[in-house]
């Protein structure tokens, strides 16, 4: 059972760059979220999306914006990229109706900015 | 809003021997508790959750925790350590559906 899958798993990118990273989900749900963990930090939430809409955000800039798509797999993107962009950026699934479940995290994709 | 405090930033601890880390949230409900462990340029792996009944939660890896609600704690323990326990442990809590972290605690394991 595949469980939530990034990529890429690490790049660099200048800054004003822009950025789109991916995420697909585990099998089962329908829920992605994605964090932010910068170097030494937990991890922050920046947004999440069920059914193709972002239904919460959290305390980020229009810089970060995402997308998701019918097959439940998702985005992030992030323009004007600065110095202080670079973190592990984390996916992580869970079902909407299920969240006693949990949320199952992806290893994450390292971003630094240069 | 939420919040979550771990209190200490590195715990080192013999192998073989007792672990506690401690964890205090803020929240107006009863909330959904977790602990991850995420392993250096790794994701985080769920260890155990705490949604509702028996306060004495158990996970993987030997690991519980107990919620007290009196206190707004959730520590995490471990009868005894292994060399592979070495990681950074992260508290969290979810309200609704989206999850707050603490900053962290690093354990280091002795010989």
């Amino acid at each position: 059972d595949a469980g939530v899958t990034q990529s890429p798993t690490h790049l660099i990118k200048t800054r004003g760059q822009q950025v789109t990273l991916r995420c697909s989900p585990k099998s089962g749900h329908d829920t992605v979220s994605w964090y932010q963990q910068a170097l030494g930090q937990g991890p922050q939430f920046i947004f999440q999306y069920y059914e193709e809409e972002e239904r919460q955000r959290g305390n980020f800039p229009d810089r970060f914006s995402g997308h998701q798509f019918p097959n439940y797999s998702s985005e992030l993107n992030v323009n004007a990229l600065l110095l202080g962009d670079s973190a592990l950026y984390l996916c992580a699934s869970s079902s909407l109706n299920g969240l006693s479940y949990g949320y199952t995290f992806g290893s994450g994709t390292r971003l630094t900015v240069v | 809003a939420q919040s979550v405090t771990q209190p200490d930033i590195h715990i080192t601890v013999s192998e073989g021997a007792s672990l506690e880390l401690r964890c205090n949230y803020s929240y107006g409900a009863t909330p959904y508790l977790f602990w991850y462990v995420q392993s250096p340029g790794q994701g985080l792996q769920l260890l155990l959750k705490y949604f509702s009944g028996d306060t004495l939660v158990q996970g993987i890896k030997g690991f519980e925790a107990e919620f007290k609600r009196s206190q707004s704690s959730f520590n995490l323990r471990k009868p005894s350590v292994h060399w592979s326990d070495a990681a950074e442990y992260f508290c969290a809590i979810s309200g609704y559906s989206t999850l707050t972290f603490g900053k962290g605690t690093m354990l280091l394991v002795s010989p």
